[in-house]
């Protein structure tokens, strides 16, 4: 199993493109997750999805929108990028038997 | 506000001291409560997890955890520590009520380790 694999590693933008970062699962699991990672601030949940076709926003899910079409893949779009979005990205995925979230290896974003 | 703190920003130990990283968290009953650690430029990785029942959790790499319900805490320790575990540390919950979609993570601790 490749677990929860996540792709670009690394990705920079201008301010204002547009880009979406992928995640993807080979686990089953009916949950998947994104967060951000910020210096001082840990993670924080920016949406999820507890099946196909069914999301949900979290903490800091302004300028994020998702969408979930199969129980594998679960990417995270961003519209119009701002310095602010900024961050390292990791995606993640888990099941009520289990419950414990398995994370991807992140995207390191950088908005000039 | 419900949430998980972790008091020490950055703690630096001797390498073969012994280690306690603290956590807190402030809900009404008892949540899931994880701790992760992610050394530099890495991913996330599991040390261990408490659901219920035993109090004293046993981790990987050495580590073991005890919840006290009476403080509201669950804080990681290892005996001696290793150069290798200088890394940062992330204490986690699902709160009570929440699904495994929705941890709430500490701010972190970042261990430094004196050889």
């Amino acid at each position: 199993n490749a677990g929860v694999t996540q792709t670009p590693k690394f990705q920079v933008l201008k301010t204002g493109q547009s880009m979406t970062l992928q995640c993807a699962q080979d686990m089953n699991h009916e949950y998947m997750s994104w967060y951000r990672q910020d210096p001082g601030m840990g993670l924080r949940l920016i949406h999820y999805s507890v099946g196909a076709g069914i999301t949900d926003q979290g903490e800091v899910p302004n300028g994020y929108n998702v969408s979930r079409s199969t129980t594998e893949d679960f990417p995270l779009r961003l519209l119009s990028a701002a310095p602010s979005q900024t961050s390292v990205y990791f995606c993640a995925s888990s099941s009520d038997r289990e419950r414990r979230q398995y994370f991807g290896p992140g995207t390191r974003l950088t908005v000039t | 506000a419900q949430s998980v703190t972790q008091p020490d920003i950055h703690i630096t130990v001797s390498e073969g001291a012994s280690l306690e990283l603290r956590c807190n968290y402030s809900y009404g009953a008892t949540p899931y409560l994880f701790w992760y650690v992610q050394s530099p430029g890495q991913g996330l990785q599991l040390l261990l997890k408490y659901f219920s029942g035993d109090t004293l959790v046993q981790g990987i790499k050495g580590f073991e955890a005890e919840f006290k319900r009476s403080q509201s805490s669950f804080n990681l320790r290892k005996p001696s520590v290793h150069w290798s575990d200088a890394a940062e540390y992330f204490c986690a919950v699902v709160p009570p009520g929440a699904g495994s979609y929705q941890l709430t993570f500490g701010k972190g601790t970042k261990l430094s380790v004196i050889p």
